[in-house]
């Protein structure tokens, strides 16, 4: 199974700043078959960005997301109050890996 | 409404069993494959095990394989997940979830449930 590693652990930012998540695989992710997800307290977790770069519906376009081959990126370019969370990447070869996830609070 | 909803979390023994359901609606379950990812308290996403729009085929996580059944009932758009020889490390909230793309066996999942609470204590 892949292996994915998320950094950094918790990212502490303020509202309004560019955010950078990173999310590098053990080995190459094929077909780029990667997302992302933001999950909040106490609710399930939410498409983001599928096929490393590809906005799921209702994304707004201050999330992308960039990579290819064993290093992805999500990057959030003005930090809104709800983005404050926690995000997880996934590779869905087979079988389904996560990362651990990356802590993003308010600075 | 895409909606799915997980029922038959609780507290269970450990050696004990429990079965989750998930009902689907707002889309055609038959045409899905679908899976079931965990979460234990405080900790990060896991995927369970998944199965074919018409049951034939079935994936597990090799920490449940033999312990946990997964299966689906088309005509009442509905998920399940028997799970026995329950042990402390099952104790998770539990998502059913569907992937994006209809037909795809592995794919980034776009609907989730609100989760099922599975707690493995004495």
């Amino acid at each position: 199974e892949i292996v994915l590693t998320q950094s950094p652990g918790t990212l502490s930012l303020s509202p309004g700043e560019r955010a950078t998540l990173s999310c590098r695989a053990g080995q190459s992710v094929s077909g780029s078959y990667l997302a992302w997800y933001r999950q909040k307290p106490g609710q399930a977790p939410r498409l983001l960005i599928y096929g490393a770069s590809s906005r799921a519906t209702g994304i707004p376009d201050r999330f992308s997301g960039s990579g290819s081959g064993t290093d992805f990126t999500l990057t959030i370019s003005r930090l809104e109050p709800e983005d404050f969370a926690v995000y997880y990447c996934q590779q869905y070869g087979s079988p389904y890996t996560f990362g651990q996830g990356t802590k993003l609070e308010i600075k | 409404e895409v909606q799915l909803v997980e029922s038959g979390g609780g507290l269970v023994q450990p050696g004990g069993s429990l079965r989750l359901s998930c009902a689907a609606s707002g889309f055609t379950f038959s045409s899905y494959w679908m899976s079931w990812v965990r979460q234990a308290p405080g900790k990060g996403l896991e995927w369970v095990a998944n199965i074919k729009q018409d049951g034939s085929e079935k994936y597990y996580v090799d920490s449940v394989r033999g312990r946990f059944t997964i299966s689906r009932d088309n005509a009442k758009n509905s998920l399940y997940l028997q799970m026995n020889s329950l042990r402390a490390e099952d104790t998770a909230v539990y998502y059913c979830a569907r992937p994006l793309t209809r037909g795809w066996v592995w794919d980034a999942f776009d609907i989730w449930g609100q989760g099922t609470m599975v707690t493995v204590s004495s």
